[in-house]
């Protein structure tokens, strides 16, 4: 069980392109997502929380017009780099929060933006 | 001071012997304490997940938090060369809606 799911695993485009990457809960209904940025070699950083019905929360410097992140059932989250440049090159990873603070990841998302 | 805490490494240990792997925080409030495994170019994975004092084991993994201490441990038993990982220690923090990570150890099982 809990098991979470990211489409697409790898994607490349070009600069200037908006990008979207799906997050499912498969076996297990998630009010709460949130999206992760890794880096080569550094730490997970939390981009957002995404609230089922509701609008994301976004950590201190994430810019929520570029990323935008839509929660619109209790099994999907999307996220969406719009107008994607090549700092934007990075492992996207979402999470699901399941029971007492319990959070499963994704397989993550890696991005290249040429 | 940062709100979780752990040595980047990496550790060593050679294959059969013990690895423990340490964490601390900053929240005394703090009530849910979680461990991830990540493989390199990979997503975290839970490994073990306690709650009260004391420790809690699974298959050749034990977790042990000391609240009082504010430390969180995790054991691995016969460590394998295939344990090899960074291990990210994660505390839900009061008041707060996802888990905080440290910036996880990097253990290396010699063969």
């Amino acid at each position: 069980g809990a098991v979470v799911s990211q489409h697409p695993s790898r994607v490349i485009c070009k600069s200037g392109t908006s990008v979207k990457i799906e997050c499912r809960s498969l076996d297990f209904q998630a009010t709460t997502m949130f999206w992760y940025r890794q880096f080569p070699k550094q730490s997970l950083m939390l981009m957002a929380t995404s609230n089922e019905g509701s609008k994301a929360t976004y950590e201190q410097g994430v810019e929520k017009d570029k990323f935008l992140i839509n929660h619109a059932s209790l099994t999907l989250s999307t996220l969406t780099v719009t107008s994607a440049h090549p700092e934007d090159s990075s492992f996207y990873i979402c999470s699901a929060r399941g029971r007492a603070d319990t959070q499963y990841f994704g397989p993550g998302t890696r991005l290249t933006v040429l | 001071q940062k709100e979780v805490e752990q040595n980047s490494g990496p550790l060593s240990v050679p294959e059969g012997a013990i690895a423990s792997l340490n964490c601390t925080y900053s929240d005394r409030g703090s009530q849910s304490f979680f461990w991830y495994r990540q493989y390199s170019g990979k997503s975290p994975e839970l490994i073990m997940f306690i709650y009260s004092n004391g420790d809690k084991e699974d298959g050749r993994f034990t977790a042990q938090l000391n609240k009082a201490s504010q430390y969180v441990s995790l054991l691995i038993r016969d460590s394998q060369p295939s344990d090899s990982a960074t291990y990210l220690c994660a505390v839900m923090l009061t008041g707060r809606r996802a888990l905080t990570f440290g910036s996880g150890t990097r253990l290396q099982v010699q063969p």
